[in-house]
């Protein structure tokens, strides 16, 4: 079953800070973050692990409650560089990622 | 390090027809993925393949199936293509597996059905 992202879609100015929210129903072994440009494949951001752990790249957070099967995403300060779909994918204990259907950001100057 | 590949990038098949997408992985990457893109419908899991095995599975009927080489070399082939399978198929490798390790896509196989 595929996670729920919320909003579909926001704007921004650059500057102003944005959360992106992704929850599932199901017991998450880790949650997935990446980001698509139009025309372009997705790229990763992010990777929550249950128990804390956090590997990224970008200057970009997240927060991961397990309990509440739930992740968000911050985007502070954001950046023209910071538009594009973000999709959130939940990993659940069989391995299986899936991804929700996205939340589109536009940052305007 | 070279990035992923797909082959075709376009493709144009008429309905009933069948289609082999072929993906090559970041040297090294063992795991490959395929997903289906569509607008409004973000990334829909298709299949995982690890040193040549299924290991995951989507909801996707069986006119979809895929097989990995031991280069890791991954194809998807759909059967008795049907209009609603136009689509943005794309491929992603990983060191190992889904749970902990970051997906690296390649660029899409984008299919028409007409």
């Amino acid at each position: 079953q595929q996670p729920v992202q919320s909003p579909q879609a926001v704007i921004l100015r650059e500057g102003e800070d944005a959360v992106i929210n992704c929850s599932s129903s199901k017991a998450l072994y880790s949650v997935h973050w990446y980001r698509q440009k139009h025309g372009e494949a997705p790229v990763f951001l992010m990777i929550l692990l249950k128990g804390g752990e956090q590997k990224g790249h970008e200057k970009i957070s997240a927060s991961f409650n397990e309990k509440k099967q739930q992740s968000s995403l911050y985007l502070t300060a954001s950046q023209l560089s910071y538009s594009g779909t973000y999709f959130c994918g939940t990993v659940d204990s069989w391995g299986k990622l899936q991804f929700g259907a996205g939340t589109q950001v536009v940052v305007t100057p | 390090k070279a990035g992923v590949t797909q082959t075709p990038r376009y493709l144009i098949k008429t309905r009933g027809q069948q289609v082999t997408l072929s993906c090559s992985p970041i040297s090294g990457h063992r795991s490959v993925s395929w997903y289906q893109q569509t607008p409004g419908q973000g990334l829909q899991f298709l299949f995982e393949y690890f040193s040549e095995t299924q290991r995951n599975k989507g909801n996707f009927p069986g006119r979809f199936s895929g097989r990995q080489f031991s280069n890791s070399r991954s194809e998807m082939n759909v059967s008795t293509l049907e209009l609603g399978d136009s689509a943005l198929y794309l491929c992603a490798s990983s060191l190992a597996g889904h749970s902990s390790y970051e997906q690296y896509f390649g660029p899409g196989t984008r299919l028409t059905v007409t």
